[in-house]
């Protein structure tokens, strides 16, 4: 009984191919979120949804696209895969925002190789 | 702007010891959340501990322990006998207004 589940766990492309990483949660939480995990270990958002709605864009390439078909489906789609793309992409859920947060649930994570 | 920081890149200690992962954020805030996330050498993210900015007690899970201190703005966390098992990076992070901001990881290695 996965809690928050992504496909691909990994993905290697060639540079300027378009790609596709899915992510559900079975929580039934209403926020999902992207982060980006560089190779130093460095963690950033990079979006979150709240009931299919985009709450938060920090400043990500347009290449970058996601996609919540509904609450519990956060996909993303990255267009003309760039080297620097290469990193591992978590996905996340939370129950509630602002006052109603409480933590976040991830997934195991994709690991992108872009050639 | 909020800020995390986790001042130790990387920290040895040889099991048995017990050790300190230092946690130092930077708010203006009233409300916020603060949280300690493990991510051991299989790379999943795993869930710690919550604290909002309301609740300074101490709080101890099993070998764990983490220190609010809204005074110092830190959040500190110990690992007391520590165990080869607990070798991960730890971050901290801190939430606020739908953004949670991760520190830049204490990578901890547990000696045999």
């Amino acid at each position: 009984d996965t809690a928050v589940s992504q496909t691909p766990k990994y993905l290697v492309t060639q540079m300027g191919n378009d790609k596709s990483i899915k992510c559900e949660q079975n929580l039934g939480h209403d926020t999902m979120y992207w982060y980006k995990q560089d190779s130093k270990k460095f963690l950033k958002i990079m979006f979150s949804y709240n009931n299919k709605e985009l709450i938060i864009n920090e400043t990500v390439p347009n290449r970058f696209s996601p996609k919540s078909p509904d609450k519990a489906h956060l996909n993303l789609h990255i267009n003309s895969l760039e080297l620097g793309d290469s990193a591992v992409y978590f996905c996340a859920s939370s129950l509630g925002q602002g006052r109603d947060y409480n933590e976040q649930f991830f997934g195991p994570g994709t690991r992108l190789t872009v050639l | 702007a909020q800020k995390v920081t986790q001042a130790q890149t990387e920290i040895s200690v040889v099991e048995k010891e017990d050790v300190t992962l230092d946690c130092v954020y930077e708010t203006r805030d009233t409300t916020y959340y603060l949280f300690w996330y493990k991510q051991p050498p299989s790379g999943e993210l795993v869930f710690l501990i919550r604290r909002n900015s309301f609740d300074e007690q101490n709080e101890i899970s099993g070998r764990y322990s983490w220190n609010f201190q809204k005074s110092t703005s830190s959040f500190n966390f110990t690992i007391t006998a520590s165990q080869v098992v607990d070798s991960a990076v730890y971050f901290c992070a801190f939430y606020r207004d739908d953004k949670i901001i991760f520190g830049k990881g204490t990578r901890l290695h547990i000696l045999p």
